[in-house]
């Protein structure tokens, strides 16, 4: 199965900053890869698929780049609704794996 | 409005059977593929499972392969995991999502709001 590394596993922020955590794969998958915000209680909500592509509805302070086996998304200003958990997944192939999460918390 | 309801979780004794639904509203559940996800309360998102549009084609994730059988019922806008041989470590939270076209990304762009599952004695 392919291996998701997710870093870090958490970070403090203060609203306005930006924020980057990257994902490595243990080999390649093209850009198959999404980045999902988790906030506690709640289901994962996606934020970005194909590595960069801004899922409808998403604020434009979130993005995503990538290819292969590094992945980043970006957070360019915190907003304090963006304090949250954030997961990658590969979809590129079978068993499909999270990264394993990064919790952003204020500082 | 795009919606997925499971339901079915419970509390069940270890070595027992469980099956899950997820209802979908919204849209039209045949033109999708469906997937199962879960989480161990505090923990990381786990991949359990995901079927075609037409049921031709199932994988499943290494810890649950054997145990767990997904399927679906498009006529009744309905997606189900039967859970069998549970153990605590299936003890979580599982999470329906429909997936996006593969041509249009292939994330899972909706998701349930869960079904807590509890396996002990």
């Amino acid at each position: 199965a392919i291996q998701m590394t997710q870093s870090p596993s958490s970070l403090s922020a203060s609203v306005g900053d930006r924020v980057t955590i990257t994902c490595r794969a243990s080999q390649g998958i093209s850009n198959d890869l999404g980045w999902y915000q988790q906030k506690p209680g709640k289901a994962p909500k996606l934020l970005i698929y194909a590595a960069s592509h801004l899922q409808s509805g998403v604020p434009s302070r979130f993005s995503g780049s990538g290819s292969g086996t590094e992945f980043t998304l970006t957070i360019s200003s915190l907003q304090p609704e963006d304090f949250a958990t954030y997961y990658c997944l590969q979809d590129s192939d079978y068993p499909w794996t999270f990264g394993q999460g990064t919790k952003v918390e204020s500082k | 409005e795009v919606q997925l309801v499971e339901s079915g979780g419970a509390l069940v004794q270890p070595g027992r059977s469980l099956r899950l639904s997820c209802a979908a509203s919204g849209f039209r559940l045949e033109d999708f593929a469906m997937h199962w996800v879960r989480q161990v309360p505090g923990k990381s998102l786990e991949w359990v499972a995901g079927i075609t549009w037409n049921s031709a084609t199932i994988y499943y994730g290494d810890s649950v392969q054997g145990r767990f059988t997904v399927s679906r019922d498009n006529a009744k806008n309905s997606l189900f995991l039967q859970l069998s041989s549970l153990t605590t470590e299936d003890t979580a939270f599982y999470f329906c999502a429909r997936r996006q076209d593969v041509f249009q990304g292939g994330a899972l762009d909706s998701w349930g709001q869960g079904a807590l599952v509890t396996v002990s004695s």
